[in-house]
């Protein structure tokens, strides 16, 4: 099983469309998660920390499940600038900050 | 705001040359990383670094690579030998706070891309 795991996508929404994004990891002592987002050709930024308890920022919602191993990310009233890469990334226990990234989801917005 | 600095943008060499990537973390920053991404796949964890040693490193991170703190501002990446597939985009990335829970916001720089020939 891979460390972290997402569909590639692309997932091609219009604006204003609801769209989900999934992961899951390897590791069950894993204790922080992250979702990254990366615009083409750029550095990965932190888009929100998930809690355990699920949390929201925005029109973006992060959901965990431990018992699955399973994380998720809800983007709500989609915008055009919302088109860019979601990188999954977990924290690997044993390592200083050793963040273990997904492959990513590929999500273009379209008018 | 504060940020990381890496240079050189982009750097083209031959096969079997060596490389040194430099990138300057953010300045109260005591937890510096190298990642590295391939054209279209993820960003691989490379190296970190901490109280001027290795912390962690991973499988890539062979005897080909090196990292020091010369100066207490910069932070740099060593690749001996180049080889054709280390071509990459070799990203720097700082953080205030190690260990586990942790905030995961690593604070990245713009990267360097490496063109081997």
């Amino acid at each position: 099983r891979k460390e972290v795991e997402q569909d590639p996508g692309p997932f091609n929404v219009p604006e204003g469309a609801t769209v989900a994004f999934n992961c899951t990891y390897s590791n069950s002592a894993s204790q922080s998660f992250f979702w990254y987002r990366q615009d083409c050709r750029k550095e990965p930024k932190l888009l929100m920390s998930v809690y355990s308890s699920g949390n929201e920022d925005g029109r973006f919602t992060a959901q965990l499940n431990r018992a699955s191993q399973y994380i998720s990310l809800l983007i709500r009233d989609s915008k055009l600038s919302d088109s860019a890469t979601y990188l999954c990334v977990v924290f690997f226990s044993g390592g200083y900050n050793k963040l273990i990234f997904g492959a990513g989801t590929r999500l273009a917005v379209h008018p | 705001e504060p940020e990381v600095t890496q240079t050189p943008s982009h750097q083209v060499t031959q096969m079997g040359q060596e490389v040194i990537l430099r990138c300057v973390p953010i300045s109260n920053h005591l937890y510096f990383y190298w990642y590295r991404q391939i054209l279209g796949q993820k960003v691989e964890f490379l190296v970190s670094f901490y109280n001027n040693e290795i912390s962690e490193k991973s499988e890539i991170f062979d005897d080909q690579f090196s990292v020091e703190r010369p100066d207490g501002s910069n932070f740099t990446l060593k690749i001996r030998s180049t080889k054709l597939e280390d071509s990459a985009m070799y990203f720097c990335a700082s953080s205030d706070t190690g260990g586990e829970p942790n905030t995961g916001e690593l604070f990245f720089g713009e990267g360097s891309r490496l063109t081997v020939l």
